[in-house]
């Protein structure tokens, strides 16, 4: 069975200051995929990033990074210089080949001005 | 705007009621999922159909069904509905030759919110 676990359900941060979301991940699976969606308050879910179990390069868009570790099963993201745009809840969610996607939890960035 | 559109983007209805929420994927896409959001479960998968065949199955109740048209528009049937169905349904589309992969980047619509009263 899989399944995310994102143990953070809030974070509030001022504005410009980083925030980095845990996320991880079981799987029995040796190929499988990772994804990270944001939802903002309008409420629908925008694609982040996707990443496969054989890549564990970490990854940089922007003020977004993401760190693969398949050692500690986590995939965490951070956002640096965190802007009010940013809040939003940002699911973690993987899958192997079997189409279904199976997210975590969630969790909720506040961003205050 | 994503591209996959969905409707009614809120609905409102009575235990018992039957209702049907309509998903058109973005434009040349063949894959078409179901996902239901609400507070105590999260996000579920609830199926897929490729090219107007069901492809997976998820957590879908026997209440609920789905079919995907020649056209490629979807519609998710709910039936008997219950005050635990009130939930955010979300639709999402693959491109093309991505329907057999677990790889597929799936692009969401906003959603229909269904209220169960």
């Amino acid at each position: 069975a899989q399944k995310v676990t994102q143990a953070q359900t809030e974070i509030s941060v001022v504005e410009k200051e980083d925030v980095t979301l845990d996320c991880v991940y079981e799987t029995r699976d040796t190929t499988y995929y990772l994804f990270w969606y944001k939802q903002p308050p309008s409420g629908e879910l925008v694609f982040l990033i996707r990443r496969n179990s054989f890549d564990e390069q970490n990854e940089i868009s922007g003020r977004y990074s993401w760190n693969f570790q398949k050692s500690t099963s986590s995939f965490n993201f951070t956002i640096t210089a965190s802007q009010v745009v940013d809040s939003a809840v940002y699911f973690c969610a993987l899958t192997d080949n079997d189409y279904k996607l199976s997210f975590g939890a969630g969790t909720t960035v506040t961003v205050r001005a | 705007d994503s591209g996959v559109t969905q409707t009614p983007k809120h609905l409102i209805t009575a235990t018992g009621q039957r209702v049907t929420l309509r998903c058109s994927p973005r434009s040349g896409d063949l894959s078409v999922y179901w996902y239901q959001q609400s507070l105590d479960q999260g996000l579920q998968f609830l199926i897929q159909y490729y090219n107007g065949e069901e492809r997976a199955k998820g957590n879908i109740l026997e209440r609920f069904s789905a079919q995907q048209f020649p056209d490629l528009h979807s519609e998710l049937n709910l039936s008997s509905l219950e005050l635990g169905d009130s939930a955010l349904y979300f639709c999402a589309s693959t491109a093309p030759g991505q329907g057999s992969s677990g790889a597929n980047v799936l692009t969401f619509g906003a959603g229909s919110r269904l209220t169960v009263l």
